[in-house]
């Protein structure tokens, strides 16, 4: 079974500095992965996702993450937070064979960033 | 494109109460999915749907009853609200295979009293 573990609850940076969100996962197979953001209030949002091509995934407001099999890591990272960046991120596998696309949500990491 | 949409945003019930959610998607997707988001528990699915005129049940299907009726709407009812269905409800789609994200919608906000 697929399964991800999102390493801290909580972040807290300043603005201006670099954004560091841990994610492991396991699986079986070679894994679809996904971050998504839910600001307080709103829905969740697709950061990016990985499916198999490029290591290194970009995503929207500056975000990235790299996919590292020998790791079963896919941290995401943003070399500058800024304020609007607060918001909580869950981490975020694809499982198969259930006739749909189930995915598996991390417990997320709660990111404050601080002026 | 307007993506998912839900309405309504926020309601109350008294217990006993009946309503029903409505998700809509403009992106042609054949995936419909409702989860409830409570604190401490995650995302949890009530039941999803493969493509228009199915449903099936997902984690935590009791006391909800689904239809999809037309590809782009998926409606979510509660026939008997109860409190402990208070919750904050979030409809998402995608396209099929498993290594296609899914898209949320912005979310109902239920209290039932």
């Amino acid at each position: 079974a697929q399964s991800v573990t999102q390493l801290d609850s909580h972040v807290s940076v300043s603005e201006g500095t670099p954004v560091l969100l841990r994610c492991n996962y396991s699986s079986s197979y070679s894994p679809s992965l996904f971050w998504y953001v839910q600001h307080p209030n709103k829905g969740l949002q697709l950061l990016l996702k990985y499916t198999s091509a490029a290591t290194l995934v970009k995503g929207i407001n500056g975000f990235e993450a790299e996919f590292k099999k020998s790791e079963t890591s896919f941290h995401l990272t943003k070399p500058s937070a800024h304020m609007s960046d607060a918001a909580e991120y869950f981490c975020v596998v694809s499982d198969q064979g259930f006739g749909y696309n189930k995915l598996i949500f991390g417990a997320g990491t709660r990111l404050a960033v601080h002026p | 494109n307007a993506g998912v949409t839900q309405t309504p945003k926020f309601r109350v019930l008294k217990t006993g109460q009946s309503m029903t959610l409505l998700c809509a998607q403009d992106m042609n997707h054949e995936y419909m999915y409702w989860y409830r988001q409570d604190p401490g528990m995650g995302l949890r699915l009530i039941h999803y749907s493969v493509g228009e005129g199915t449903t099936a049940k997902g984690e935590v299907p009791d006391g909800y009853n689904v239809s999809r009726l037309k590809k782009q709407n998926f409606l979510l009812g509660l026939e008997s609200a109860a409190p402990s269905q208070t919750s904050v409800y979030f409809c998402a789609s995608s396209k099929t295979g498993r290594d296609k994200a899914q898209y949320f919608g912005p979310g109902t906000r239920l209290l039932v009293l």
